[in-house]
């Protein structure tokens, strides 16, 4: 049972390249979250599928696209990356939107954009 | 705006040493607060928090929820090296369970 997996661990682009941070889980949840992480700040929302087949913007949306490919996994896709999107990129999932308190964290993807 | 300000944001003690951190919010339509441990790597669950004044404990730690003045305190006693840790506190809203994170409190504990 590996709970919520990311790829890749590390990154480095350079502006304007594009990519896309995949994350899956097999904890049969219901909702998938990705949240960035910057020096010095809690976690901001950027993106989150409330279930399959649906997404939502979070605080944070622009510069970014998602896609629920299933019910495992939850794709974050950076279309023309600029150096403001260097982050640490959380993913997240739990079985469902109002079961806040059973949302696991993935390991973290380090991005770098030069 | 939701808001979440944790303090301190950083803390050096001593191993054995008490600490409480804290966390105040404001938020449109509350409806809980989290508190997480984050090592190197991902946040992991500690605390959920609903009802005022109803203290939550696990082990060494424990905190508690004040709803009227809008914040809560996270105590860890006789603090150990492995409580070193960044701890974020985030408040859900009850319109779309979105959370909204504090900055984190760094917690180190020396020997």
């Amino acid at each position: 049972n590996a709970g919520v997996t990311q790829t890749p661990k590390f990154q480095v682009l350079k502006t304007g390249q594009s990519m896309t941070l995949q994350c899956a889980q097999d904890m049969n949840h219901n909702s998938m979250y990705w949240y960035r992480q910057d020096p010095g700040m809690g976690l901001r929302l950027i993106y989150y599928s409330a279930s399959e087949g649906t997404t939502d913007k979070g605080e944070v949306p622009n510069g970014y696209n998602v896609s629920r490919l299933n019910k495992r996994e939850f794709s974050l896709r950076l279309e023309s990356a600029a150096p403001s999107q260097t982050s640490v990129y959380f993913c997240a999932s739990s079985g469902s939107l109002s079961r806040t308190e059973t949302q696991y964290f993935g390991p973290g993807t380090r991005l770098l954009v030069l | 705006e939701d808001k979440v300000v944790q303090s301190p944001l950083s803390l050096v003690v001593h191993e054995g040493d008490t600490v409480t951190l804290n966390c105040s919010y404001e938020v449109t339509n509350f409806r809980s607060l989290l508190w997480y441990k984050q090592e190197k790597k991902a946040p992991t669950f500690l605390f959920m928090l609903t009802s005022s004044g109803i203290e939550k404990k696990s082990g060494r730690l424990s905190s508690i929820l004040d709803k009227k003045e809008l914040f809560s305190i996270l105590n860890i006693t006789a603090t150990q090296t492995g409580d070193s840790a960044v701890y974020l506190c985030a408040v859900e809203r009850g319109s779309n369970y979105k959370l909204t994170f504090g900055k984190g409190t760094l917690l180190t504990v020396n020997p």
